[in-house]
């Protein structure tokens, strides 16, 4: 157990519709990041977030959003879903200071059908 | 712009064999350098880190070298084992943290 918790583990949903993917980070850690992998894109960075704000954004579609609690949990919401949006979705958190690594969540797979 | 050039894969590599991946980095500043390893149907774990030039880090048996002149850290390994079989991703980190720029991933598979 990394201490990044995702849920859910997996989602299956139709074309058009909407979803939220939750990230709950290790404890003490006030960075989130979201990444997409796919087979063919490979890790795509969508955004980071530090205590409530975001920081970065990355290649993360207009159709997608994403918001850090005050409590520090994540949730990244998937809008008009199409086929080529089923991927694995990771969280990860990071410590204070930029020589940490990341800590990965297991993911959640999404199947678009 | 910061980006991360691994070798392509996959790797196929007998049990005892040696493992060298290659990676090369281009960025601005001094980053931080990292390999991490994906399990299949896992997420992503660290395998090691070095944070400044001529930094080795070392993790499980394997090592990577923060090399400035040449904007490399390859990951090497002296003896594979079949429980090594994963994809290793190579990444850096910029002086913001604000992102971690990943290689494509290099698959080893590491039979007996």
């Amino acid at each position: 157990d990394s201490g990044v918790t995702q849920t859910p583990k997996h989602l299956i949903t139709a074309t058009g519709q909407r979803v939220t993917l939750r990230c709950s980070p290790r404890s003490g850690d006030l960075s989130v990041y979201w990444y997409q992998q796919s087979l063919d894109q490979g890790l795509q960075f969508l955004i980071h977030y530090y205590n409530g704000e975001e920081r970065a954004k990355g290649n993360i579609l207009e159709r997608f959003s994403a918001q850090q609690f005050p409590d520090l949990h994540s949730e990244l919401n998937l809008s008009s879903l199409e086929l080529g949006d089923s991927a694995l979705y990771f969280c990860a958190s990071r410590g204070q200071g930029v020589y940490y690594g990341y800590t990965f969540g297991s993911g959640t797979r999404l199947t678009v059908v | 712009g910061n980006s991360v050039t691994q070798m392509e894969g996959p790797v196929t590599l007998s049990e005892e064999a040696f493992l060298t991946i290659n990676c090369t980095y281009t960025a601005t500043g001094y980053p931080s350098l990292f390999w991490y390893v994906q399990y299949p149907g896992e997420g992503l774990q660290l395998l090691l880190k070095a944070t400044k030039a001529d930094d080795k880090g070392s993790n499980k048996g394997f090592e990577a070298t923060y090399r400035k002149e040449t904007t490399s850290f390859h990951l090497e390994k002296g003896s594979v084992q079949v429980s090594d079989s994963a994809v290793y991703f190579c990444a850096l980190s910029d002086h913001t943290g604000n992102q971690f720029y990943f290689g494509t991933g290099t698959s080893l598979t590491v039979i007996p």
